[in-house]
């Protein structure tokens, strides 16, 4: 089992959309959680931290659930400007910090 | 430019070649990464340093692959008799790490993109 899995999509949702992508971790003791964002060919970038309470940041919502080991990001009212790939990132530190990433979730908002 | 630089942004080498890739990362981020990314695949980690120390590399750094870190900087990856699988975007992260368990950002380069004929 990948220590990260997400579904590769691709979604491709009308604009105004609400769309949520899920990512699963297998190690139980992973620690901190990220949504990054990567256009194509590009590099990928912070989107959202995601907290044991939960986040929000305008149309974006970020949701962790430990007992079942899942992340969530939820997009309410898609933008042409969303269409990228969603890479899940979750860190454990057994001494140190390695960091792993999940193969992304692939986004395309359509007009 | 005070974000993660990346140097060179291609390279293309014929197969056999010896390739040497840097990074430099944000000044004073302690933490630093080498991951190796695929058309449609996440980042694949490949290893990491904390200051100048390499604390873990991956299975899926062969013989063939080295990185360094000598001063707790800049690092190189060097990849010995490059293979056609090699060819990919290599990239470099870094971040600032205070402890076991730091939420901390990791800010990433450009990338350098190899391409071996």
């Amino acid at each position: 089992r990948k220590e990260v899995e997400q579904d590769p999509g691709p979604f491709n949702v009308p604009e105004g959309a609400t769309v949520a992508f899920n990512c699963t971790y297998s190690n139980s003791a992973s620690q901190s959680f990220f949504w990054y964002r990567q256009d194509c060919r590009k590099e990928p970038k912070l989107l959202m931290s995601v907290y044991s309470s939960g986040n929000e940041d305008g149309r974006f919502t970020a949701q962790l659930n430990r007992a079942s080991q899942y992340i969530s990001l939820l997009i309410r009212d898609s933008k042409l400007s969303d269409s990228a790939t969603y890479l899940c990132v979750v860190t454990y530190s057994g001494g140190y910090q390695k960091v792993t990433f999940g193969i992304g979730t692939k986004l395309q908002v359509i007009p | 430019d005070t974000g993660v630089s990346q140097d060179p942004r291609h390279k293309i080498t014929k197969r056999g070649q010896n390739v040497t890739f840097r990074c430099d990362p944000i000044s004073e981020h302690n933490r630093l990464y080498w991951y190796r990314q695929t058309l449609g695949q996440g980042p694949e980690f490949l290893t990491y340093f904390q200051n100048e120390a390499q604390l873990e590399k991956s299975r899926l750094l062969s013989d063939r692959f080295s990185a360094e870190r000598p001063k707790g900087s800049f690092s190189t990856l060097e990849i010995q008799r490059t293979e056609q699988g090699d060819s990919a975007m290599y990239l470099c992260a870094s971040s600032l790490g205070q402890g076991l368990f730091m939420n901390t950002e990791a800010f990433f380069g450009q990338g350098t993109r190899l391409t071996v004929v």
